[in-house]
């Protein structure tokens, strides 16, 4: 495709919902990153793919969180039993990741805004 | 640990003049990369500028350029000749070179007004 996509754009859910977050990297792109941007912050890292592989889930901020990328292309994140806190944007990038690329630029979908109510 | 500050929340600048974002960082490691990022209302990241660590020379792209002060950990961003369309947040950001993709570790953002 033409950039990362990501589905929904908006999501709404009762404290206590379980939701999935899509993401469509771009094709080809091997790395993909998912981050967790709270209202007027930063992106925090959340967890980082190589192909299938999760090779870091270390900002994973609670075994609630859970993401999986099985066949190497689009990815889910999951978190189950959503607390407030969990309220913010969500962001997908992809990378190409191989050693011809030299800075291993990050592309960003625009983000799906999750809201727990 | 890596750390990224952006010390300024919000900048202001008239069209067609120049407004330099700062940016510190802290870390032990020689080799890394640094980035300017800007995100528009519609919250879709867009790379705008990139340093290799080890270059000297600092990136200019266009409008955009960087002052890259290694010993001092500092990674500035001078927009010239600015234009409505620049206004966005701008977060400075940091990734390790690990010879693959890494990790980006964000500021905390600059909100850049442009006023006519």
């Amino acid at each position: 495709g033409a950039g990362v996509s990501q589905s929904p754009r908006y999501k709404v859910a009762k404290r206590g919902q379980d939701v999935a977050l899509r993401c469509d990297p771009i094709s080809g792109h091997v790395s993909l990153f998912w981050y967790q941007q709270a209202l007027g912050q930063g992106p925090e890292f959340l967890t980082y793919f190589q192909n299938e592989a999760q090779l870091d889930k270390s900002g994973l901020p609670s075994d609630r969180f859970f993401a999986e990328r099985p066949e190497g292309s689009v990815s889910t994140l999951k978190i189950q039993r959503t607390q407030q806190e969990d309220s913010a944007v969500y962001l997908c990038a992809s990378s190409f990741g191989q050693i011809v690329t030299i800075s291993y630029e990050q592309y960003f979908g625009p983000g799906t805004r999750l809201t727990v109510t | 640990a890596q750390t990224v500050t952006q010390s300024q929340p919000e900048m202001s600048v008239q069209e067609a003049e120049t407004v330099t974002l700062s940016c510190t960082y802290d870390t032990s490691e020689s080799d890394y990369y640094l980035f300017w990022y800007k995100q528009p209302p519609s919250r879709q990241m867009i790379l705008v500028i990139r340093q290799e660590a080890y270059k000297q020379q600092n990136a200019t792209e266009n409008r955009f350029s960087v002052n890259f002060q290694k010993a001092a950990k500092s990674f500035s961003l001078k927009i010239s000749d600015s234009q409505l369309g620049d206004a966005a947040m701008y977060f400075c950001a940091y990734s390790l070179n690990t010879g693959t993709a890494s990790k980006l570790t964000f500021g905390t953002g600059t909100r850049l007004q442009v006023t006519l």
